[in-house]
């Protein structure tokens, strides 16, 4: 295991509507990630906090944002909700000056109807 | 053109062949490129980073040519525990460390 939980595992909203998922990253590990990734396809990156600051976005609208609190946790928020959105919500984390791995959870999986 | 384009898959191959995945990245400049695996319905895991010189991890051997923006993971003596997704994945130049650029995947079946 990686020591990335995330929460929900999965859940049903209806378009226009607004949801959080969470993670609680890898001890000592201060970035987190978050990438959405649609059936069939690979993760896509949305955005990375580091510090409490967002530290790096994909291409993904505003309606699409995110907090990491202290103890480097993080949520993503989605409003507005698509159908198109339905897809696994990956949170990964990392250390500073590690390059190339992240330690991804299971993920939240997001169905839109 | 996708900035990291994989071979579409899916592959079945016998317990023991030898099987190889191609990748290949639009921006020249990418800097970093390693190999994750996704099992079914789980989260990606890092295989193995990728080097210039090529390396090599038990039966896994990944190359890359910079020249022909390629990178290429080899699995020998396929075993039914090889099952997954593969990802190729790069860190284009200029973004964080933590911004990688996953390709589709491609899906391996290793069959008994």
């Amino acid at each position: 295991e990686t020591g990335v939980t995330q929460s929900p595992t999965h859940l049903i909203k209806t378009r226009g509507q607004q949801v959080t998922l969470r993670c609680s990253s890898q001890s000592g590990h201060n970035t987190v990630s978050w990438y959405q990734q649609a059936l069939g396809q690979g993760p896509q990156f949305i955005f990375q906090y580091y510090r409490e600051e967002e530290n790096g976005r994909g291409n993904f609208p505003p309606r699409f944002s995110g907090l990491q609190f202290p103890n480097y946790s993080s949520e993503l928020n989605v409003n507005a909700l698509e159908l198109d959105d339905s897809a696994l919500y990956l949170c990964a984390s990392s250390l500073t000056g590690d390059t190339g791995e992240l330690f991804f959870g299971e993920g939240s999986r997001l169905t839109v109807l | 053109r996708k900035e990291v384009e994989q071979d579409p898959g899916p592959f079945n191959v016998p317990e023991g062949a030898t099987v190889a995945f191609n990748c290949t990245y639009s921006n020249s400049a990418s800097q970093s490129f390693f190999w994750y695996r996704q099992d079914c319905r789980k989260e990606p895991k890092l295989l193995m980073s990728v080097y210039s010189s090529g390396n090599e991890d038990g039966r896994f051997t990944a190359q890359l040519n910079r020249a022909s923006q390629y990178i290429s993971l080899l699995i020998r003596d396929s075993k039914l525990s090889d099952s997954a997704t593969y990802l190729c994945v790069v860190i284009p130049s200029g973004g964080s460390n933590y911004k990688l650029t996953f390709g589709k995947g491609t899906l391996l079946t290793v069959n008994p």
